[in-house]
């Protein structure tokens, strides 16, 4: 696609609940990330994905937060047993490829994810 | 560990001024400093990236300058109008690593 596309906009979750978030990069992009943003403030790094190795998650908050990405391509984010602490904007990012010092990053549109 | 702020955090201006916004970074070892938007409810648009070895880039209305040396970046809009009213944020990525170090944006509106 053109971009980087987020599914779903919005998701409304019960407490406890596990929740499965989709991002689907630019085509040829092999840099995938995720990132969480909370209400007025900058999105805060989760995990990172060169091809389908997921070569960083130091910022996974917790082991409740598990995301892949198998062939290289589409990315998903699971939150299990969701908290009220987890309600936040989920960020999708691509960049074109790896080992280039000067990429830009191009976002998604995010999830919107409310743990109620 | 890199750490950016952007001052002011808020700033309303009349139509038709010129503004500038700020970006500070504490680690200077970066490779580009990149600025976005956000609209309302929305993801993250690029504005604007700029290599470590430039000191400027343009585009329209916008103009970025880096100073690496003073950990700082600024944005500069033109003639400003209503349509640029958003949040702008900048970012910088980590050393050996994309991961982007985001400030908390400044929130900018623009008075018809």
């Amino acid at each position: 696609g053109a971009g980087v596309s987020q599914s779903p906009r919005y998701k409304v979750a019960k407490r406890g609940q596990d929740v499965a978030l989709r991002c689907d990069p630019i085509s040829g992009h092999v840099s995938l990330f995720w990132y969480q943003q909370a209400l007025g403030q900058g999105p805060e790094f989760l995990t990172y994905f060169q091809n389908e190795a997921q070569l960083d998650k130091s910022g996974l908050p917790s082991d409740r937060f598990f995301a892949e990405r198998p062939e290289g391509s589409v990315s998903t984010l699971k939150i299990q047993r969701t908290q009220q602490e987890d309600s936040a904007v989920y960020l999708c990012a691509s960049t074109f490829r790896r080992g280039q010092k000067n990429t830009e990053a191009f976002f998604g549109q995010g999830t919107r994810l409310t743990v109620v | 560990k890199q750490e950016v702020t952007q001052i002011p955090a808020a700033l309303s201006v009349p139509e038709g001024e010129n503004l500038v916004l700020n970006c500070s970074f504490t680690d200077s070892a970066i490779y580009n400093l990149q600025w976005f938007r956000q609209d309302p409810g929305k993801g993250l648009t690029s504005l604007l990236l700029i290599q470590s070895s430039q000191r400027e880039q343009t585009s329209g209305r916008l103009n970025a300058s880096l100073d690496k040396s003073s950990g700082r970046s600024t944005l500069y809009i033109a003639a400003s109008q209503p349509g640029d009213s958003a949040t702008y944020l900048c970012a910088v990525p980590s050393f050996g690593n994309e991961k982007l170090t985001f400030g908390t944006g400044t929130r900018l509106t623009i008075i018809p």
